[in-house]
């Protein structure tokens, strides 16, 4: 089962930040966040991911609280072609198995 | 670099036939995950090559099959197709980053249908 809670659905306006939550109260120590998102019909997307520290990219920032219990993807400055759906996943360090929960469908409008 | 190439994109079978789908990783990863993607329950992790050797699998019957060769090119197998069968299967290739953590990219996919 996937070990993380997002909202089902969310919107934004073009050009603003869009600020995605996740909750992962059950994380372990061992565990890395990871952020994928799936634009309709296509492979999903690596976004970023961290274990505690916050990370940025290119195309995101990802902000974890101290207690890891929970996290938020922050993509700066969204577009349309930001609209898709975006999961937060929790993974064990040495594992490469991904539980996908239902993710959170962002849409941006113009 | 060449991303995750799956082929072939779109398939259509009947009941009770048997599929192969193929995946080709990025150049270099070593690892190829498998998953199912269907409206009623999402991805779905089928199973994990490493170097030939299956390493990890999911909840699904013995019908899904895979293996993996010396180039790290993949393969999947589904014998006597179901009509439930019908999905968007994933591949995913990853690299293995300092500190255990994983990078995996997906692949366009391989629509399924099973008439």
């Amino acid at each position: 089962d996937a070990k993380t809670t997002q909202p089902t659905s969310m919107d934004c306006a073009e050009g603003r930040a869009a600020n995605l939550p996740c909750n992962h109260s059950t994380i372990s120590g061992n565990e890395y966040v990871y952020w994928y998102r799936q634009i309709h019909s296509q492979g999903p997307q690596y976004i970023i991911h961290g274990l505690k520290n916050n990370e940025t990219n290119e195309m995101a920032s990802l902000i974890i609280t101290e207690d890891r219990k929970s996290s938020t993807l922050i993509l700066p400055h969204a577009t349309l072609r930001d609209t898709a759906v975006y999961y937060c996943i929790v993974r064990v360090v040495g594992s490469e198995k991904l539980v996908f929960g239902k993710g959170t469908k962002l849409t941006v409008n113009p | 670099k060449a991303g995750v190439t799956q082929t072939p994109r779109y398939l259509i079978k009947t009941r009770g036939q048997q599929v192969t789908l193929s995946c080709s990783p990025i150049s270099g990863h070593r690892s190829v995950s498998w998953y199912q993607q269907t409206p009623g329950q999402g991805l779905q992790f089928l199973f994990e090559y490493f170097s030939e050797t299956q390493r990890n699998k999911g909840n699904f019957p013995g019908r899904f099959s895979g293996r993996q060769f010396s180039n790290s090119r993949s393969e999947m197998n589904v014998s006597t197709l179901e009509l439930g069968d019908s999905a968007l299967y994933l591949c995913a290739s990853s690299l293995r980053l300092i500190g255990g953590s994983y990078e995996q990219y997906f692949g366009p996919g391989t629509r399924l249908t099973v008439t």
